[in-house]
């Protein structure tokens, strides 16, 4: 199985700043990556998938990168909403797993 | 509008079976990978299984050989059969909506299982 390692597994930000999430796969997976967001209580939200490509109705200011090992998720200006936890996912191969994790916290 | 609405959740006792469905509109589940992914209470997500239009399946090594996985298209549902159930198997079992470039765009609600004595 391929590990998905996310780091860190928590920050905490202010209203504005630039934000940084990574995600680093155990093996290459190209670039079969997705991004979620999840708010307590809630089901995921899809972000991003394909590494870089964002969902419909996604705000611009998050953005995926990275190919094979190492992939990215930024989001430019944090904004209120955009407190959660935010999870990637490979889905080169089966069984497809996911990342521990991040948890933005207001600082 | 792409809606998935599960149900079929609650509490069971191990070794007890539940089966979960997946009620699905806006479009039609044969065209599409239909998913189910778990969450633990308090803890990540795990992905358990996934079909696709032709019938071939695919599941997490921890519940193959206990989880089935099937559709009925005239309902455009999908289902999870969940026999031999343990204590582990407690989580949120969300349904998603894939296909070949995008594993989950769409989710459902989730609904909690319940494994205990």
């Amino acid at each position: 199985d391929i590990q998905m390692t996310q780091s860190p597994s928590s920050l905490s930000a202010s209203v504005g700043d630039r934000v940084t999430i990574t995600c680093r796969a155990s093996q290459v997976i190209i670039n079969y990556l997705a991004w979620f967001q999840q708010k307590p209580g809630k089901a995921p939200r899809s972000l991003i998938y394909g590494a870089s490509t964002l969902q419909s109705g996604v705000p611009s200011r998050f953005s995926g990168s990275g190919s094979g090992t190492d992939f990215t998720l930024t989001i430019s200006s944090l904004q209120p909403e955009d407190f959660a936890t935010y999870y990637c996912q490979q889905y080169f191969s089966y069984p497809l797993t996911f990342g521990g994790g991040t948890k933005v916290e207001i600082q | 509008e792409v809606q998935l609405v599960e149900s079929g959740g609650g509490l069971v006792q191990p070794g007890g079976s539940l089966r979960l469905s997946c009620a699905a509109s806006g479009f039609t589940i044969n065209n599409n990978y239909m998913n189910w992914v778990r969450q633990t209470p308090g803890k990540g997500l795990e992905w358990v299984s996934v079909i696709y239009g032709d019938d071939t399946t695919y599941y997490v090594d921890s519940v193959k050989g206990r989880f089935t996985i099937s559709r009925d298209n005239s309902k455009n549902t999908v289902y999870l059969q969940m026999n031999r159930l343990r204590t582990e198997d407690t989580a949120v079992y969300y349904c998603a909506r894939g296909w070949e470039l995008d594993p989950h765009d769409y989710w459902g609600q989730g609904t909690l299982v319940t494994v205990s004595s």
